[in-house]
């Protein structure tokens, strides 16, 4: 079986200060990892994904986030907001072999940022 | 491509009535999800087609909701009788392959269903 767990409901950085979005899953078998924005009134889009390749993911936007098996985390960083980042994201896991392939979507983290 | 589009944008209807959201797929994709999302539950999978076929409709809340792919590029979502408990954002995805764990979704700008 497979979860996700998004630590935040909300963070809140001033324009140019780090992000860090906090996300850790659970799997029975070998995860793909995915990170998804939603600007308001707009759809999901997908910022990045892991898929056991490099650990280390770049996505657009600046943003990147890291496998790391040992502690089951997938934080999304990025280096400076911009005020354009402020915005709902969504970390999702889904596995591959033996169970479902859908994937599965945490509650989301609501990124607010200050001028 | 236009990429996934979705019909209407906005629908308000009343206790009762019949509603019909529409879906069309990005050209070539496989798969087909329907989300549901709420302040109170989140983003919630209803359904999903993987080459026009059902796969899972565990989330599809009862009854009165029914989805079908009559073709390969469109989908229907449909709530009938519809309730107040109803209203809520509509997403449907596609994404190209099919049964690939790896498989990016591509979302709709959603349907504003509100049922008074």
């Amino acid at each position: 079986a497979q979860s996700v767990t998004q630590l935040d409901s909300h963070v809140s950085v001033s324009e140019g200060t780090p992000v860090l979005l906090r996300c850790n899953y659970s799997s029975s078998y070998s995860p793909s990892l995915f990170w998804y924005v939603q600007h308001p009134n707009k759809g999901l889009q997908l910022l990045l994904k892991y898929t056991s390749a490099a650990t280390l993911v770049k996505g657009i936007n600046g943003f990147e986030a890291e496998f790391k098996k040992s502690e089951t985390s997938f934080h999304l960083t990025k280096p400076s907001a911009h005020m354009s980042d402020a915005a709902e994201y969504f970390c999702v896991v889904s596995e591959t072999g033996g169970g479902s392939y859908i994937p599965t979507f945490g509650r989301g983290t609501s990124l607010i940022v200050h001028p | 491509d236009a990429g996934v589009i979705q019909s209407p944008r906005h629908e308000v209807t009343e206790m009762g009535q019949e509603v019909t959201l529409r879906c069309k797929l990005i050209s070539g994709h496989n798969s087909l999800f329907w989300y549901r999302q709420t302040m109170m539950r989140g983003l919630e999978l209803l359904i999903y087609f993987n080459n026009n076929v059902p796969i899972d409709d565990s989330g599809m809340p009862e009854d009165r909701f029914s989805a079908k792919m009559p073709n390969a590029s469109f989908s229907t979502l449909k709530i009938q009788p519809s309730e107040p408990r109803d209203s809520a954002v509509y997403f449907c995805a596609s994404s190209p392959y099919g049964g690939d764990v790896g498989d990016t979704q591509y979302f709709g700008p959603g349907t504003r269903l509100t049922v008074l």
